[in-house]
């Protein structure tokens, strides 16, 4: 069964500085990777996805993420944190033969002034 | 812009009651999912529909049931709400033709306690 796993449940890094979130994923065949945004009090907003193409993907709010088959691991990054980016980031895959989404347990963000 | 609303973001309701959840899009979306958010479990998915009238199990269905009568709504039915069922209800919805790698497009999610 496919799974996606999120090894840090909180993250704390200092305003301006480098961000990056962990996600793995279980999956046989090429998959398709989702990061999602939560701010407090919101829905979920799509940040980025990849199905194929170049392994590296660029998304809104300056957030990027790599696809690397051999480690099954598409992370997220960000090269300058804003107090703003401060939210839960959830990693998703998508499974082939449905529309279903197989969620992380995400990462919470926190952002120190 | 794509817009799924849901109708209540509180909801405080009694064990046993029937419970309704009503979600909303305008982007004219073949499919609409129900998932359930807890902390350290992500999201998880309820059911789905990908059209009027039809629906299909998602990983924990047990407890609720949905009704899809108009494309653009989509209900969750809690029959009996029990005290496990208190959680974070979110909806969402995507296009049909892409498949897996459309976009899903989520509500901002209705707070449910059951007391």
């Amino acid at each position: 069964a496919q799974s996606v796993t999120q090894p840090d449940i909180h993250i704390t890094v200092s305003e301006g500085a480098s961000l990056e979130l962990r996600c793995n994923y279980s999956y046989g065949a090429t998959p398709y990777l989702f990061w999602y945004v939560q701010s407090p009090g919101q829905g979920l907003q799509l940040l980025l996805k990849y199905f194929s193409g170049d392994t590296l993907v660029q998304g809104i709010k300056g957030f990027e993420a790599e696809f690397k088959r051999s480690q099954s691991s598409f992370n997220l990054r960000k090269p300058s944190v804003h107090w703003s980016d401060a939210a839960e980031y959830f990693c998703a895959v998508g499974e082939d033969s449905s529309y279903k989404l197989i969620f992380g347990s995400g990462t919470r963000l926190l952002v120190r002034p | 812009d794509v817009k799924v609303t849901q109708s209540s973001r509180y909801l405080v309701k009694r064990t046993g009651e029937k419970v309704f959840l009503e979600c909303v899009q305008d982007m004219d979306h073949e499919n609409m999912f129900w998932y359930r958010q807890d902390p350290g479990l992500g999201l998880r998915l309820i059911y789905f529909s990908y059209d009027v009238k039809m629906k299909e199990k998602g990983d924990i269905p047990e407890g609720y049931s949905v009704s899809r009568e108009k494309k653009e709504r989509f209900s969750l039915i809690l029959e009996s709400a029990s005290t496990n069922q208190t959680s974070m209800y979110l909806c969402a919805s995507s296009f049909l033709s892409q498949g897996p790698q459309e976009t899903q497009y989520f509500g901002p999610g209705t707070r449910l306690l059951v007391l």
